[in-house]
């Protein structure tokens, strides 16, 4: 299988901890998103890397989220002192970055890590 | 800014009806994506739009991009049990996709 993979994909943790997720993208793909959705809303944008380069990072995002893509490849996504208002499902996703001539540069999704903080 | 708005919220239809769901802008997009969230699962692409007036289809999904590039809509034609999920339309931008917070389609068997 070569598509988007999230784990865990369910974590349930204590107010306070720390948490730390990991999203394996589409071998040959060079970017690399992370978006939160919660209940009945859309993706939210969180943050990108090109290759291991992260490149933007959104303004609504608290200190407390940090992003690594360490060697290009995979991505963790940490919280830390995670809060109540940090539930929801953290989904990965990866694109080509490198089209070629015609191409459609696309998210293809993997299955979210749901996060419940009690 | 960056914000893409879709309506309906919800939709319930009876199998065989159409249905119809908008994606708005106030400011011209170069492009507008459209993708679709079975329940329980993940956003999966479905098309994307570029030429003012652009229209697609999909056997029974049909894609319209408005003339000034500022709209956007998905038709489905006699709509099926599998055509159940969340429908998003997204704008590129910057590297970036903006989502905006879907039509939640229920099909009555």
């Amino acid at each position: 299988d070569t598509g988007v993979s999230q784990n865990p994909r369910h974590k349930i943790t204590k107010r306070g901890q720390n948490v730390t997720f990991r999203c394996d993208p589409i071998s040959e793909h060079n970017r690399l998103y992370w978006y939160r959705q919660t209940l009945g809303q859309g993706p939210e944008f969180l943050t990108y890397f090109q290759n291991e380069a992260q490149l933007e990072k959104s303004r609504l995002l608290s200190d407390r989220f940090s992003a690594e893509r360490p060697k290009g490849s995979f991505s963790t996504l940490e919280i830390q002192r995670t809060e109540q208002g940090d539930s929801a499902m953290y989904l990965c996703a990866s694109s080509q970055g490198r089209l070629r001539a015609g191409g459609v540069e696309k998210l293809f999704f993997g299955s979210g890590t749901q996060l419940s903080v009690l | 800014g960056q914000q893409v708005m879709q309506i309906p919220q919800y939709q319930h239809v009876q199998e065989g009806e159409d249905f119809t769901t908008y994606c708005n802008s106030s400011t011209t997009l170069s492009n507008i994506q459209w993708y679709k969230q079975r329940p329980g699962g993940h956003p999966v692409f479905l098309i994307q739009l570029v030429k003012s007036g652009e229209v697609k289809k999909q056997k029974r999904l049909t894609f319209q991009f408005g003339e000034a590039k500022k709209n956007s809509s998905l038709h489905i034609t006699a709509t099926q049990t599998t055509d159940v999920g969340t429908y998003f339309c997204a704008r590129y931008n910057f590297n970036k996709f903006y989502f905006g917070s879907g039509t939640k389609l229920n099909v009555k068997p």
